[in-house]
């Protein structure tokens, strides 16, 4: 069974720091992996999507990285800024299936 | 609308009683997803469809649980006899296609059951 951890599950910086978040999951046997952010009473955005077989993905300030043999993901996010805050969730979506599994999510807080 | 939508944004119900909570796709996608989200946990999948179909609802926590899904768009999630367990955000989500193309999520329905 395929387990999505991300690390840390809360994390608190000052406006301009440059960040990393985490995601390890168990089954290498992946489809792609997402990132994605949601805010408080809402649903969930998507950032970005790595294929198996990409190496990273990068949009603006976020760029995701992908080691998919020791099942790892970051989430790089540069110059953060308080609009950054919110919670970060990884998900890995697998082979000739539909459903994909979630970690529990990082909360970030980026102070002014 | 352009995204997909959900209803109710929020649900009350007495413990024992039945919860219908409907999701509207965006138009075109063929793949439609449920998901709950229980407070201090990650998204948990329930179901996915295919179509009018449901290939697999492996994810459903218990028989009260069912979906359908009508002419290939709305889908109705229906929780029977709810329990206070079943409290949580029920999100949806919608891609063009199976197989692992972008989902697109809907705002969710919180569901508090007392």
């Amino acid at each position: 069974k395929q387990e999505v951890t991300q690390i840390p599950a809360a994390l608190s910086v000052p406006e301009g720091e440059n960040l990393v978040l985490n995601c390890s999951f168990t089954d290498s046997a992946i489809y792609n992996l997402q990132w994605f952010r949601q805010d408080p009473g809402k649903g969930l955005t998507s950032l970005l999507l790595i294929q198996s077989s990409q190496r990273e993905q990068t949009s603006g300030r976020l760029n995701a990285s992908l080691d998919k043999s020791s099942g790892r993901s970051t989430l790089y996010i540069a110059a953060s800024q308080p609009g950054d805050s919110a919670t970060y969730l990884c998900a890995v979506n697998r082979y000739n299936n539909n459903d994909m599994r979630f970690g529990a999510g990082t909360r970030l807080t980026v102070k002014p | 609308g352009a995204g997909v939508s959900q209803s109710p944004s929020n649900k009350v119900t007495e413990k024992g009683k039945d919860v219908e909570l409907r999701c509207d796709p965006i138009s075109g996608h063929t793949a439609l997803y449920w998901y709950r989200q229980s407070l201090g946990q990650g998204l948990e999948f329930l179901i996915y469809f295919q179509g009018n179909s449901a290939p697999d609802k492996s994810g459903l926590p218990s028989d009260r649980f069912s979906a359908e899904r009508t002419g290939g768009s709305v889908s109705t999630l229906t929780i029977q006899r709810t329990q206070q367990e079943d409290s949580a955000v029920y999100l949806c989500a919608s891609s063009l296609g199976a197989g692992g193309p972008r989902q697109f999520f809907g705002p969710g329905t919180r569901l508090t059951v007392l």
